[in-house]
């Protein structure tokens, strides 16, 4: 079974501040998934990658940038968090875009 | 733009009995279908995967589906307290495979 982790698992963050999110993946997955997870709105798709140095846009990418500096990892960046961007994060892997995405455990973000 | 919808929003049941989930779709071109159960604060855990008209079993969890409905169901046979979750709908359209749609989710509470 795939393995992601992801850091911080909790964070607090001021508005206007810099945030980096990041996930790791132990099992060689091309593919890579930002999602956002919000009361009445499900999981939304911020941003995705094919492979190391590809990033693509998902449904809601403005405010969010993505970084996939390797196979293992990838980073999701808030230039100038904003209140609204307070939400629980989940990264996800998976070998082809056909397969099962595995999730990692989450990071919830507060912006003050 | 992929809807998908799921009910009811919140479903009770006895230990035993059976639950049964549902979502529907708004694109009929959608082929890959996906049922993940999350545990509170908890990453998603993948139930079981559907890709054609029918039924697919995966131990307590079958999942049902009708494309010309726009349908697919997940039901989950002697049902125990471990299973009190969040069940989402997953659905992905065509050759965007990559691009999970994700329901709203459906929880789940089982009583002793």
């Amino acid at each position: 079974e795939a393995a992601v982790t992801q850091s911080p698992r909790n964070k607090v963050a001021v508005t206007g501040g810099k945030v980096t999110l990041s996930c790791n993946q132990t099992n060689n997955h091309n593919n890579m998934y930002w999602y956002r997870q919000d009361t009445g709105h499900g999981l939304r798709l911020i941003h995705y990658s094919y492979g190391a140095g590809s990033t693509e846009k998902g449904d809601i990418p403005d405010g969010y940038k993505a970084s996939r500096p390797s196979q293992e990892n990838f980073s999701l960046i808030l230039e100038l968090a904003t209140p609204s961007q307070t939400s629980v994060y989940f990264c996800a892997s998976g070998p082809r875009v056909q397969d099962t995405q595995y999730f990692g455990p989450g990071t919830r973000l507060l912006v003050l | 733009q992929q809807k998908v919808q799921q009910s009811p929003e919140s479903l009770t049941v006895s230990e035993g009995a059976m639950a049964s989930l549902n979502c529907t779709f708004s694109d009929g071109t959608s082929n890959n279908f996906r049922w993940y159960r999350q545990h509170s604060a908890k990453g998603l855990e993948v139930l079981v995967s559907i890709f054609s008209d029918g039924e697919k079993e995966e131990g307590r969890f079958t999942a049902h589906l009708n494309r010309a409905n726009l349908h697919v169901s997940l039901h989950i046979r002697e049902p125990q307290p471990s299973d009190s979750a969040v069940y989402l709908c997953a659905v992905s359209m065509g050759n965007a495979g990559a691009k999970l749609t994700f329901g709203g989710g459906t929880r789940l509470t089982v009583r002793p």
